[in-house]
């Protein structure tokens, strides 16, 4: 166990929809990640949060929007679903974003559009 | 532009046995941190090992060992006395400064079946 906790584990919506995946990092990371994982793209950073403030920006389509909250979980917002989007969601923190910060996965958000 | 290669798509390994995993990386970084994970058919991805740029000893933890060789660009995972749940598919990453530190960026990764 990660101590990294993701919600839902498993979500089946229909296309044009919209969900939100929700994250809680590991006690006392400040830094947390989304990624993408999918059979044609393999594993693909999306964005990055520290301590409230976004870092990163990777590969994140228009549709898709994040934040972290006050209390340090974030959720990764999904619009206008389209069959494409369906992947594997993976949220990680790690307590800042040095070099040697060791990065942890949570166990995934598994996502299908129908 | 950083990139990870792992050449190996998949592998057969028998139990007992020690199994090298390939990673090179090409990166105009001179820090950087080279990351090993595991993610077993359930679909977690779990953390294994961690070697930075400047570390002069080779990273090990329990029976996972990296090897690295900086001036070939190589960080290759050696599993010793390989069991059947090591049965996994297996990624090797890395982080520099010029993608930001908090982005890791991953290699294709290699599937390893253990048979007994």
């Amino acid at each position: 166990d990660s101590g990294v906790t993701q919600t839902p584990k498993h979500l089946i919506t229909a296309t044009g929809q919209r969900v939100t995946l929700r994250c809680s990092p590991r006690s006392g990371d400040l830094s947390v990640y989304w990624y993408q994982q999918s059979l044609d793209q393999g594993l693909q950073f999306l964005i990055q949060y520290y301590n409230g403030e976004e870092r990163a920006k990777g590969n994140i389509l228009e549709r898709f929007s994040a934040q972290q909250f006050p209390d340090l979980h974030s959720e990764l917002n999904l619009s206008s679903l389209e069959l494409g989007d369906s992947a594997l969601y993976f949220c990680a923190s790690s307590v800042g974003d040095n070099l040697g910060n060791t990065i942890y996965f949570g166990e995934g958000s598994w996502l299908t559009v129908v | 532009a950083q990139k990870i290669t792992q050449t190996q798509p998949g592998m057969f390994v028998q139990e007992k046995e020690a199994v090298t995993l390939d990673c090179t990386y090409d990166t105009s970084d001179q820090s950087y941190g080279l990351f090993w994970y595991k993610q077993p058919s359930s679909g977690e991805m779990i953390f294994l090992i961690y070697q930075g740029s400047y570390d002069e000893q080779n990273a090990t933890e329990g029976r996972y060992s990296l090897n690295f060789q900086k001036a070939r660009k190589s960080a290759n995972l050696v599993i010793s006395a390989s069991q059947l749940g090591d049965s996994a598919m297996y990624f090797c990453a890395m982080r520099g400064r010029t993608d930001s530190w908090g982005k890791l960026q991953f290699g294709a990764g290699t599937q390893v079946v253990v048979t007994p």
